[in-house]
C-alpha cells in the first residue's frame, strides 16, 4: 500500500460548480497536511497548509483533514475555468522535512 | 513568482553523460529540497539540505548527489544518466529545517535524456 492515495482523475465538472478533491494515507505519524496546486509546466504552487486535524478555510477553499480515517480532503466552491490544474496533496510527519505527494489530481473546470 | 530559481528551465543530453542542476532558494530560507516529477511516479522527494549539511535523504539514486554552498544555493549532479532519469526535477526552499512549514517550489528544470 502506498504512503498516500490519490485517485488521478482526470476530473472535468462546470463552472461554478462544487468540487471535491481527496487523499487516503497509511502513515499514522503524519502530523502537516498540504494541498498545492500545480498548472501545466509549472511548479507545484502552496493552496493550502493545515496542521493535525480540523478545518481550514480560505476564500472559496476549504481543507478538512480527518486523521481518525487518515483522509484529507480539499473543496473548491464555485469553480472557475482557472481553477484548471492538478492538485496535489501532500503530508509530513514532521521530524524530517520532506514532503511526500499524492500523485494529483487533473481537474478541468468547464466555462 | 515563488522566489525560487532553477537553472537551466530545459536540458537534452545523452545517455551516459553528467549534468548539474541549480538551485537558488528564496532570500533568507535555509533548506533546499530536491524533487523528482515523473509521469508513473509522481512528486518524490530525493533529498534536503538546512544551511549547507545535508538533513534528510530519500529516494536518491547513487548516481546522483547535491551539495548546498556558503550562498545557500544548491547544485543536484546527475550521472551516468539513462533514459529513465527523464523527468522534472523541481528545487524547494523553506526557512526552517525541520517540519515542511511552506516549502515554495521553483519552475523545474526539464531533463531529458536520449
Amino acid at each position: 500500500q502506498k504512503e498516500v492515495e490519490q485517485d488521478p482523475g482526470p476530473l472535468s465538472v462546470p463552472e461554478g460548480a462544487i468540487v471535491s478533491l481527496n487523499c487516503t494515507y497509511s502513515n499514522s505519524a503524519f502530523q502537516y497536511f498540504m494541498w498545492y496546486r500545480q498548472y501545466s509546466r509549472k511548479g507545484p504552487e502552496l493552496l493550502m497548509y493545515t496542521y493535525s486535524s480540523g478545518n481550514k478555510e480560505d476564500g472559496r477553499f476549504t481543507a478538512q483533514v480527518d486523521k481518525s480515517s487518515k483522509y484529507i480532503s480539499l473543496f473548491i466552491r464555485d469553480s472557475q475555468p482557472s481553477d484548471s490544474a492538478t492538485y496535489l496533496c501532500a503530508m509530513s510527519g514532521g521530524s524530517q522535512g520532506n514532503l511526500i505527494f499524492g500523485k494529483g489530481t487533473k481537474l478541468s473546470v468547464k466555462p | 513568482d515563488s522566489g525560487v530559481t532553477q537553472t537551466p528551465k530545459h536540458l537534452i543530453t545523452a545517455t551516459g553523460q553528467r549534468v548539474t542542476l541549480r538551485c537558488s532558494p528564496r532570500s533568507g530560507d535555509l533548506s533546499v529540497y530536491w524533487y523528482q516529477q515523473s509521469l508513473d511516479q509522481g512528486l518524490q522527494f530525493l533529498i534536503q539540505y538546512y544551511n549547507g549539511e545535508e538533513r534528510a535523504k530519500g529516494n536518491i539514486l547513487e548516481r546522483f548527489s547535491a551539495q548546498q554552498f556558503p550562498d545557500l544555493h544548491s547544485e543536484l549532479n546527475l550521472s551516468s544518466l539513462e533514459l529513465g532519469d527523464s523527468a522534472l526535477y523541481f528545487c524547494a526552499s523553506s526557512l526552517g529545517s525541520g517540519g515542511p512549514t511552506e516549502a515554495f517550489f521553483g519552475q523545474g528544470t526539464r531533463l531529458t535524456v536520449v
